[in-house]
């Protein structure tokens, strides 16, 4: 079971780039990498997901390198209304192994104007 | 808006206490997934059912318990509480058995034990 470690907080300027690492080290060959973005008070949102290289959406992209043992969410030019917490999640897809699913310890992100 | 909806929104009760919290998952999703998010131990997985049967289970405490329905909503069952059960309860939805998929997350209930 893959588990997850990241940055418990970042801090930033509206306008810059963030780049949150979340490090797997034992994931497996049938995970997927999964971030949510969560607002006090309010239930997780999904962001991005991917299995390897580069995803990229409207929103974030999400950087992946060979080995899968760690992924990056980049969120360009962020704003005041992305200060939030940010968990990665690894989970396995695979119909024959529904695994429990572990969210990470979170970063909170905080963006200053 | 995810399409999620839980009630109650709030409960207060007191300790020893047995509550049952409610979940309607997105209009064609057949996976329900419990989670609970206390301050001290972040977003913590519970349960998850699909179609109406058990498929995954988490740090979930003998206590608690869950069903899904025939009409695919889900109920978490809460007994003997205790002031450590004071919590958010997220319920989430996908389309799929598995967890890989974007799972949507409910607006929460907001548990306090007395």
């Amino acid at each position: 079971l893959a588990k997850t470690t990241q940055p418990i907080s970042m801090d930033s300027y509206e306008g810059q780039e963030v780049n949150i690492t979340c490090s797997h080290n034992n994931i497996a060959t049938n995970d997927y990498i999964t971030w949510y973005q969560q607002f006090p008070s309010q239930g997780p949102r999904f962001i991005i997901q991917g299995y390897k290289t580069k995803v990229t959406n409207e929103v974030a992209s999400l950087f992946i390198p060979a080995d899968r043992k760690s992924s990056t969410l980049s969120l360009p030019r962020v704003s005041l209304s992305d200060t939030a917490v940010y968990y990665c999640l690894v989970g396995d897809p695979t119909l024959m192994n529904t695994d429990k699913l572990i969210f990470g310890t979170g970063t909170r992100l905080q963006v200053f104007p | 808006d995810s399409g999620v909806t839980q009630t109650p929104k709030h409960l207060i009760t007191a300790t020893g206490q047995r509550v049952t919290l409610r979940c309607s998952p997105r209009s064609g999703d057949l996976s329900v997934y419990w989670y609970q998010q206390s301050l001290d131990q972040g977003l913590q997985f519970l349960i998850q059912y699909y179609n109406g049967e058990e498929r995954a289970k988490g740090n979930i405490l003998e206590r608690f318990s869950a069903q899904q329905f025939p009409d695919l909503h889900s109920e978490l069952n809460l007994s003997s509480l205790e002031l450590g059960d004071s919590a958010l309860y997220f319920c989430a939805s996908s389309v799929r058995l598995a967890g890989d998929n974007e799972q949507f997350f409910g607006p929460g209930t907001r548990l306090t034990v007395l």
